[in-house]
This record gives structure tokens, sequence and C-alpha cells, in this order.
């Protein structure tokens, strides 16, 4: 049974392009979580996500920022126009109810705005 | 203020020796308590969850949760080089919340 997979693992943007970073939950998790560790500091929720619906996105940038989490394929953290303040590792946690606490992390996308 | 504060370290010290990690908190309201190992480059993998205020063992670590005074903490016993890594305090308010509140993160080397 694979973990969370998460791709790419690195991920070089220029500034004002869009980045999309992919999330596959662990078989037979349909809850998703995203969290932005930005670099010295520790882990800030940014969504919660079940399958096709967002449940609470209280941590997500008001603009440029989406996720969804369709029927069939994996969870999608979309950043619009990036820029240099973006650059993060981004993790993605799925879990098989609606328990935070309960999920497991994927590894991480590294995202660098140049 | 952060709602939870944690020494970033770097934390480093002889294979073998007790160590000793610790969160403070703000919000009174939080019920668990977490602990998570991040080694470099990896994602956070949990080590340890604790209910309100008491100790819970598992193997050489320790969790204990002060309530009172806001202040949790996970001790490490017989350090291994391979405990090397980054350790994130995380709380929430209740059980199975989905929002996890982390602490920045303690980087901690345990030298052969």
């Amino acid at each position: 049974n694979a973990g969370v997979m998460q791709n790419p693992r690195h991920l070089v943007r220029r500034r004002g392009q869009e980045a999309r970073l992919r999330c596959s939950p662990m078989k037979g998790h349909s809850h998703v979580y995203w969290y932005r560790q930005l670099p010295e500091e520790g882990l800030k929720f940014m969504v919660y996500l079940q399958k096709e619906n967002i449940i609470d996105e209280s941590g997500m940038p008001k603009e440029r920022f989406s996720a969804e989490f369709p029927k069939e394929g994996p969870s999608i953290l979309r950043i619009q126009q990036v820029v240099r303040g973006d650059s993060a590792a981004y993790f993605c946690a799925s879990s098989q109810n609606q328990r935070g606490t309960e999920a497991f992390f994927g590894q991480g996308t590294r995202l660098t705005v140049v | 203020q952060k709602e939870v504060e944690q020494d970033p370290g770097p934390l480093s010290v002889p294979e073998g020796a007790i160590v000793s990690l610790n969160c403070t908190y703000s919000n009174s309201a939080f019920q668990y308590f977490m602990w998570y190992r991040q080694y470099s480059r990896k994602g956070p993998e949990l080590l340890m969850y604790t209910y309100s205020s008491g100790n819970k063992e598992d193997g050489r670590f320790t969790a204990q949760v002060d309530k009172s005074s806001k202040y949790i903490s996970l001790f490490i016993r017989d350090s291994q080089p391979s405990d090397s890594a980054t350790y994130l305090c995380a709380m929430t308010l209740i059980q199975g919340a989905q929002k996890l509140v982390f602490g920045q993160g303690t980087r901690l080397t345990i030298n052969p």
C-alpha cells in the first residue's frame, strides 16, 4: 500500500508562471489536507477537501491559490502568477475519515520561484 | 504572538543523552497534542499523540502535557544518531479535527 504520493518533488517556476502540485492520497482515503512550510517555519494549514468538495479553506490566501479534489484523479493545488514569497515546501496529507489528527503526510513538493 | 511557540534550536547532544523538547501555546482550548518527526527533505511522521494533561510513553519516547501551564514536552531517552531530525509539536481543539496548528520545529542532532 503506497503512501501519500506527491509530484513533482521539486518544481521551479519563474515569477508570473503557474504552479500545479499534485497529491494522490493513500488507497481508501477520501480526505485530503494541504499544508505549507516556509523556510525555518512550521507547517501552516491551507485547505481541507473531501472528494469533489472544499470543506475548509480558511488557510488559503485569498488570491492566486486554489485547490480541487475531483471524483477521479489526484488533488491539485494550483498557484497562479507565482511570486518569490510562494517558495516553500507544500505538503499533502490524507486520511480515511475526517480526522486530520490521523492523517498521513506525503514527502512534499518543494517549489522554488526564480 | 504565535499560537504555538517552539525553540527552533539547533540542539546538539551526544549519543545516549536524554533529550527534552518543548512547546508552549496560548490557546487554552487545545485538547489534543501531537509530536511529529521530520527527516530532512521528507514529510512529517506522527510519533506521539496525547489527549489533555498527563504523560504517555512509547519505547524511548515520553510525551507530557501540562495544560495548566500550556506547556508540552517530548523526552527521548538513550538518544541515537538515527533520532537526528526536526521535531514538530502540533495541537488541535477537538478529537478528529481537520486543522492542526504546528510549532516551527526544533532541529535535533545526536552526535555519535
